[in-house]
């Protein structure tokens, strides 16, 4: 099993539309969780942290289940702005007490008119 | 808001040559990263640093590479005698707090190398 899958996509949707991407990790001791946004060619930027809670941030909704070891990402009416690849980064813990952070190879979206 | 800064851009070198990639991080970052991304496919980690000196690197990070924080600003990956599948966007981050609370990256170093 890979340690951070994604499904690669792409998702194609119209503006206004609500689009869910998922993913898996393999590695149970990981211990913080993202959502980084990618546009083509461009460095990856921090979209939001995800909690056990949950958590919003306007028309974005991250969610973490910790026992099927799964996350979410929710766009809610989506905007063309919002085309671009979005990469789940999981975080694995050293030995030392710092991490380093793995990616997934990130889920593609076209919003289109 | 603060920045992490990559230079160059977009270098181009000989099959053969050494290059050096710069980074500047965010200036009370403790933590450091090199990543790369060859075109198409997802981010690779390669190496983290930490107080001065090289706290994880992926098979990836052989011993071509190496890395190097030489004035307590710039922090630097070499390599050594680059090939043809070295090419690849190259990105530095920073983090604080040990990177629990997430990384900032620059924009990258696209490497081609001929």
């Amino acid at each position: 099993r890979k340690e951070v899958e994604q499904d690669p996509g792409p998702f194609n949707v119209p503006e206004g539309a609500t689009v869910a991407f998922n993913c898996t990790y393999s590695n149970s001791a990981s211990q913080s969780f993202f959502w980084y946004r990618q546009d083509c060619r461009k460095e990856p930027k921090l979209l939001m942290s995800v909690y056990s809670s949950g958590n919003e941030d306007g028309r974005f909704t991250a969610q973490l289940n910790r026992a099927s070891q799964y996350i979410s990402l929710l766009i809610r009416d989506s905007k063309l702005s919002d085309s671009a690849t979005y990469l789940c980064v999981v975080n694995r813990v050293l030995t030392g007490g710092s991490y380093i952070p793995t990616f997934g190879r990130g889920t593609s979206l076209i919003v289109h008119p | 808001e603060p920045e992490v800064t990559q230079t160059p851009s977009h270098q181009v070198t000989q099959m053969g040559q050494e290059v050096i990639l710069r980074c500047v991080p965010i200036s009370n970052h403790l933590y450091f990263y090199w990543y790369r991304q060859i075109l198409g496919q997802k981010v690779e980690f390669l190496v983290s640093f930490y107080n001065n000196e090289i706290s994880e690197k992926s098979e990836i990070f052989d011993d071509q590479f190496s890395v190097e924080r030489p004035d307590g600003s710039n922090f630097t990956l070499k390599i050594r005698s680059t090939k043809l599948e070295d090419s690849a966007m190259y990105f530095c981050a920073s983090s604080g707090q040990t990177g629990f609370y997430g990384y900032t990256f620059g924009s990258g170093t696209r490497l081609t190398v001929v």
